[in-house]
């Protein structure tokens, strides 16, 4: 069972380039996320989505769009990569909120993919 | 609007010393959640324990412990009779009732022998 798995693992780009990175969960899994991580800062919630078709905006969600056109996917796109954007991120996925206290959004995550834009 | 205080950037304690990782959270919503995660060195994001608005009790699983207090917003984690192998960071996190879920800065744990 594969859980969460993000491609890239790791990307170099240069300032103002595009990419794309993906989010596969094969969990079922209604609930989303994509966050940052950066020395000092922790984890800094950037798109979240609570079910297929559906995306909201984080804590800092500037320079980012995101999609959720399978409820399996959720994409993170870059469309003018800056080096303020050099980070690790990960994705995670839950069974969302559930019914009463015990499907309360506990989160697997993935493994993390290092991006470096210079 | 939400928001996860871990005041402590970083801690160090020798071996078998207990301590207490605090956890301060803002949220306007009356049903949420509360948890903690630990990444060791390796990275990787392992959840420890989540608890909900309406359960104030507190919880002990092996050496760990919460304490989750509304009355200070508060849900602390404490380690006790710390190993080498706690070293890690520690995330406290908040839910709301519409899904988003915020982190805390983390808190940096290193355990000497």
């Amino acid at each position: 069972n594969a859980g969460v798995t993000q491609t890239p693992k790791f990307r170099v780009l240069k300032t103002g380039q595009s990419m794309t990175l993906l989010c596969a969960q094969d969990m079922n899994h209604e609930y989303m996320y994509w966050y940052r991580q950066d020395p000092g800062m922790g984890l800094r919630l950037i798109h979240y989505s609570v079910g297929e078709g559906t995306t909201a905006k984080g804590e800092v969600p500037d320079g980012y769009n995101v999609s959720r056109l399978k409820k399996q996917n959720f994409l993170l796109g870059l469309e003018s990569a800056a080096p303020s954007q050099t980070s690790v991120y990960f994705c995670a996925s839950s069974q969302g909120l559930g019914q009463g206290a015990s499907g309360a959004n506990v989160l697997t995550f993935g493994a993390g993919s290092r991006l470096t834009v210079l | 609007a939400q928001k996860v205080t871990q005041a402590q950037t970083e801690i160090s304690v020798v071996e078998k010393e207990d301590v207490t990782l605090d956890c301060v959270y803002e949220t306007r919503d009356t049903t949420y959640y509360l948890f903690w995660y630990k990444q060791p060195p390796s990275g990787e994001l392992v959840f420890l324990i989540r608890r909900n608005s309406f359960d104030e009790q507190n919880e002990i699983s092996g050496r760990y412990s919460w304490n989750f207090q509304k009355s200070t917003s508060s849900f602390n984690f404490t380690i006790t009779a710390s190993q080498v192998v706690d070293s890690a960071v520690y995330f406290c996190a908040l839910s709301s009732n519409t899904g988003k879920l915020i982190f805390g800065q983390g808190t940096t744990l290193q355990v000497k022998p």
